[in-house]
């Protein structure tokens, strides 16, 4: 499967605490944000997005911030759980293409 | 399973052959997309259709790249005379009457020798 992580940065939590995933976008003129979820083997699946006129968004057990004065975008997950490990990347959407950021691996310990 | 769909899963062959995908994206969405990623990258646009309409293609897409959706249904991406900085995951992904949602498919590997 895809063996993703050589030079990607990393967070380590443990089974039952809350993550915050982080990324800088680039275009301010980006209309919407996603969040995707990569894990090895898998194209990317798609958990929340958010338009460029709200600064929160909240799913099941993720919530998603948009701070659009210093460009910045964050993901929350809840409580996570060893089923969250996997790659994470933010999206920024512009016209009719997305454009991805590095990605962040998430490992959750047991 | 009503999800995007993408075959071969895996593809491997010599460099200067000729090679195509297929994406069968869920049935009511009306935009294709094509994504290129390699390792340790976010996905990269290729191109992408609105019902059988190309309408945007990036600089990345070399003249020996093409793709088509010929009845707003299904796609193919051809590489011809692939090289081996073609290795890379393909992946497909569709979305309905927006470009945001997009839901991606498993992805096709190819490796050039």
């Amino acid at each position: 499967g895809e063996s993703v992580g050589l030079h990607l940065p990393t967070l380590s939590v443990q089974e039952g605490d809350n993550s915050i995933i982080n990324c800088a976008y680039s275009n301010s003129a980006s209309d919407y944000f996603i969040w995707y979820k990569q894990e090895s083997g898998k194209g990317p699946q798609f958990i929340i997005d958010i338009r460029s006129n709200m600064d929160k968004r909240q799913g099941q057990r993720v919530t998603v911030l948009l701070n659009k004065t210093v460009k910045h975008l964050s993901l929350q997950i809840a409580a996570t759980q060893p089923g969250d490990s996997a790659v994470y990347f933010c999206a920024e959407g512009e016209g009719n293409k997305l454009v991805f950021g590095a990605g962040t691996i998430l490992r959750v310990k047991s | 399973d009503t999800g995007v769909s993408q075959n071969p899963r895996h593809k491997i062959t010599k460099r200067g052959q000729n090679v195509t995908f297929r994406c069968d994206p869920i049935s009511e969405h009306n935009r294709l997309y094509w994504y290129r990623q390699t390792l340790g990258q976010g996905p990269e646009f290729l191109t992408y259709f609105q019902n059988e309409a190309q309408l945007e293609k990036s600089r990345l897409l070399s003249d020996r790249f093409s793709a088509e959706r010929p009845k707003g249904s299904f796609s193919t991406l051809e590489i011809q005379r692939t090289e081996q900085g073609d290795s890379a995951m393909y992946l497909c992904a569709s979305s309905l009457n927006r470009a945001g949602e997009q839901y991606f498919g498993p992805g096709t590997r190819l490796t050039v020798t």
